[in-house]
């Protein structure tokens, strides 16, 4: 099973509809992110989780909200997806204090109509 | 601010060639570098890291060094093969240790496609 599991893989929505991608893992890592990715853009940064009560935003956080439940889980919820949010969504963990290699999840891939 | 810059791709050989993907990065501080692969329908995957100036990087015949005065981190491979055909993404982090936040900036990506 993988360490940074993802769901759903694969999503097609409407304008206009609440979605929410759930991320769980099980490496124990305490920090938590998601990104998005964009054709000829790479990766950006949404949001990141440092522990339970510490969520801070990345550098395209408007339109996209998270939760963390536990240390295990971080979702990423969308109120109201419009159709440029249609991308693949990775979530990523790594262990505080290292040099910064993250884990990515295997994506999900969204489209908004 | 921090940015990562790659050479456009997609870049396409024939098996057995020389590889290079030109990565050149603006940060303030010390950053680690990386670069990550993703294979066709997957995520990324760490391929090799520097963590200061003039360390080499290398992993499955893949090398990088860290180059400070010329702010690179050029990836290679001496003989690629079908099985290497990926996007290859060069990140820079904020740091090393437990003051680094664990945030990534990556570039934008380049496809290579090795031909048999």
């Amino acid at each position: 099973d993988a360490d940074v599991t993802q769901t759903p893989r694969n999503r097609i929505t409407k304008t206009g509809k609440r979605i929410m991608l759930e991320c769980s893992q099980t490496k124990g890592h305490d920090r938590m992110y998601w990104y998005r990715q964009d054709p000829g853009l790479g990766l950006r940064l949404i949001y990141y989780s440092f522990d339970v009560k510490d969520i801070n935003k990345g550098e395209i956080s408007d339109g996209y909200s998270v939760s963390r439940q536990a240390q295990a889980k971080f979702s990423l919820s969308l109120e109201s997806a419009i159709p440029n949010q249609t991308a693949f969504y990775f979530c990523a963990t790594s262990n505080t204090g290292n040099t910064g290699e993250l884990f990515f999840g295997e994506g999900s891939r969204l489209t908004v109509l | 601010g921090n940015s990562v810059t790659q050479m456009e791709g997609p870049v396409t050989l024939s098996e057995e060639a020389f590889l290079t993907i030109n990565c050149t990065y603006t940060a303030t501080g010390y950053p680690s570098l990386f670069w990550y692969v993703q294979y066709p329908g997957e995520g990324l995957q760490l391929l090799l890291k520097a963590t200061k100036a003039d360390d080499k990087g290398s992993n499955k015949g893949f090398e990088a060094t860290y180059r400070k005065e010329t702010t690179s981190f050029h990836l290679e491979k001496g003989s690629v093969q079908v099985s290497d055909s990926a996007v290859y993404f060069c990140a820079l982090s904020d740091g090393y240790g437990s003051g680094n936040t664990g945030k990534l900036i990556f570039g934008q990506g380049t496809t290579l496609q090795v031909k048999p």
